[in-house]
Order: structure tokens, then C-alpha cells, then sequence
């Protein structure tokens, strides 16, 4: 276990709708990493947070959005889903700037 | 280019076997190169990582050999073990990203008893 929690764990949308996705990182770690992994492929980076703020983003367009909150839990948030939005979204939780990072579970989301 | 090309994309080796999976990539500033294991339903998990300053790092029966000059690295499982199956990635980050890491594609790895 990493100590990275995220809820749901599962979740299904319909087309056009918007979501929120939770992630809990390890105990001390201050900075949230967001990937998303679509099936059959790795995980591709779609931003990060530290100390509250966006700290490098990927290639997704700006309908996917984030928050990191004092106690460094995160949100990910995606507006007018798509169908291609279905895939697991990870969260991974590090310190500063290490590169060792920790991924939680996921969150499975299907956009039907 | 920040492109991490792995391979295979699939294997399936023998219990007691070796299972090697090789990834290449093209950003010379490259300098921290880690695996991941994943199984099924689950979240990928840190298994071994290599900077360029050494060749090769071995932790248990996984050995990271890493080829600076060919822009190559790959990660050799000794003695594989049904257990052992799961999808592999390699990835690869630059500096002090702090996680922004980039992924292969995934190598699924089936040992057979």
C-alpha cells in the first residue's frame, strides 16, 4: 500500500457531463501528480500540484482542471466529457520535487 | 522528441526464466529512468530505478542495465516466477520534475509454472 487513496473508484458519465475525481497523497507528501491511462497504454502525465499550486501541465486542453487543498489532497476535475475521456485516472502523491513518486488505485471512469 | 518506446509488447517466458523488456528513448536530458509493475485493477507500483552516472542496478532478482551511448535501458527478471506476471512500464523524467514522468507503452509479462 502507498498510503494514496482516491474516491470513487469506479464511476460512469454520460457525454457532455462533468466530473470530479478525489485523491488523498501519502502522509507528508506535498506534491500530486495527475496521469491518465487509457486501456492497453501507459499512463500519460496531465498536470501537477505543489503547495497549492499548478506546477507543469501535459497535453490535455484546459476542460481538464485541478485543486490541491492546504492538507495537499487533490482534485481533478474534466467539463463536457468525451467519450475518449474513458480511462483509469491516477493520482500520484511525491515529496517537492523528487521524482519517486506513489500512485494510488485509480479511478475508473466510463464515459458512455 | 520526449518519446519512451517500449518492447515487447508481450511476452511470456517460462517459470525460472529470464524476462528481459527493453525500452528506448530519444531526450538526452533524460536522467532518472524507473519501472513500474502493475497488476490488474490496480495502481502502477515503484519497482526499481536507475540514473546514467552507473551501467547497471540490481534489487533482488530485477537488475536495471542502462546503455547511455545507445539511449537504452532495460530490466531483466531473474528466476520468474508466476507472480510475477503483470504489465511492466519504463519511464523516463529529466532534472527535478517531481514526478512529470513519461511512459512506454507497457510490456505484459505472463510466466507460465
Amino acid at each position: 500500500e502507498t498510503g494514496v487513496t482516491q474516491s470513487p473508484t469506479h464511476l460512469i458519465k454520460t457525454r457532455g457531463q462533468q466530473v470530479t475525481l478525489r485523491c488523498s497523497s501519502q502522509s507528508g507528501h506535498n506534491t500530486v501528480s495527475w496521469y491518465q491511462q487509457a486501456l492497453g497504454q501507459g499512463p500519460q502525465f496531465i498536470f501537477q500540484y505543489y503547495r497549492e499550486e499548478e506546477n507543469g501541465r501535459g497535453n490535455f486542453p484546459p476542460r481538464f482542471s485541478g485543486l490541491q487543498f492546504p492538507n495537499y489532497s487533490s482534485e481533478l476535475n474534466v467539463n463536457a466529457l468525451e467519450l475518449d475521456d474513458s480511462a483509469l485516472y491516477l493520482c500520484a502523491s511525491s515529496l517537492g520535487q523528487e521524482n519517486t513518486i506513489y500512485f494510488g488505485e485509480g479511478s475508473w471512469l466510463t464515459v458512455v | 522528441q520526449q518519446q519512451v518506446k517500449q518492447s515487447p509488447q508481450s511476452l511470456i517466458v517460462q517459470k525460472g526464466g529470464i524476462s528481459i523488456i527493453n525500452c528506448a528513448y530519444e531526450n538526452t536530458a533524460f536522467d532518472y529512468f524507473p519501472w513500474y509493475q502493475q497488476f490488474p485493477g490496480k495502481g502502477p507500483a515503484l519497482l526499481i530505478a536507475i540514473r546514467p552516472d552507473v551501467s547497471e542496478k540490481k534489487e533482488g532478482r530485477f537488475t536495471i542495465s542502462f546503455n547511455k551511448s545507445a539511449k537504452q535501458f532495460s530490466l531483466h527478471i531473474m528466476d520468474s516466477q508466476p507472480g510475477d506476471s503483470a504489465t511492466y512500464f519504463c519511464a523516463a523524467t529529466k532534472g527535478n520534475q517531481g514526478g512529470k514522468l513519461i511512459f512506454g507503452q507497457g510490456t505484459e509479462l505472463s510466466v507460465k509454472p
